[in-house]
């Protein structure tokens, strides 16, 4: 099948660096976004991986390693109002469908 | 501005009171969804289109129409809702084969009472 996981929870202090992990297993695999979601809101786009390596956008960088099926998010300089659920999703150029994972909920704490 | 509007934002109804919720992109993209997102669950995808005239079943299509006769609109229909239809639902766009970024529509809040 295809899925994506990653953990439900990650908490950290203002000011830390925090990875979310993202594993996937996706026929097709044509890249691996994140977005951001705060409570109630709509996911917006954060970061875009479709080769392997890292790529660093202010704070947030996501990194890209497709023989081990696997990705992050690094939130860097931690700030209260990045408190919000972060989902990786991975193309599938077989299906034409963008697949998302979980989300994984981060609380920074003062 | 770029964007994906949906209508209503918040909507209650009661069971099998036929609603349809609109959604609409000024992107010219090709490729609408819809998803429904419940707490634990994630974004489960409902249907999609990746074009006009062109509407496939998502995860959880069951109880759910679409329709796709403009490029820019993909209304989502719910003929009988019932209370597990309650949710938060999100439209989005993007352009057919452009994986990195996906526009999504504000969310509609349903209650079916």
């Amino acid at each position: 099948g295809q899925s994506l996981e990653q953990p439900s929870e990650v908490t950290a202090v203002e000011g830390a660096i925090v990875q979310i992990n993202c594993t996937y297993q996706t026929s097709g695999f044509y890249g691996l976004s994140w977005y951001q979601q705060h409570d109630g809101g709509a996911p917006t786009f954060l970061s875009y991986n479709a080769l392997d390596g890292l790529e660093e956008t202010g704070r947030f960088s996501s990194f890209l390693s497709r023989s081990d099926s696997y990705g992050y998010l690094l939130l860097q300089e931690l700030q209260m109002k990045d408190s919000a659920s972060y989902f990786c999703a991975a193309g599938s150029s077989n299906t034409g469908k963008l697949i998302f994972g979980q989300g994984t909920t981060l609380q920074v704490k003062p | 501005e770029a964007q994906v509007t949906q209508n209503p934002r918040y909507l209650i109804t009661v069971t099998g009171k036929k609603l349809t919720v609109t959604c609409s992109q000024n992107m010219n993209h090709e490729y609408m969804s819809w998803y429904r997102q419940d707490p634990g669950l994630g974004l489960r995808q409902i249907y999609y289109s990746m074009n006009v005239e062109v509407t496939d079943k998502g995860d959880v299509p069951e109880g759910y129409k679409v329709s796709r006769k403009e490029k820019r609109n993909f209304p989502l229909i719910l003929e009988s809702p019932s209370p597990n239809q309650t949710s938060l639902y999100f439209c989005a766009s993007r352009r057919q084969g452009a994986y990195n970024e996906q526009f999504f529509g504000p969310g509609t809040r349903l209650t079916v009472l």
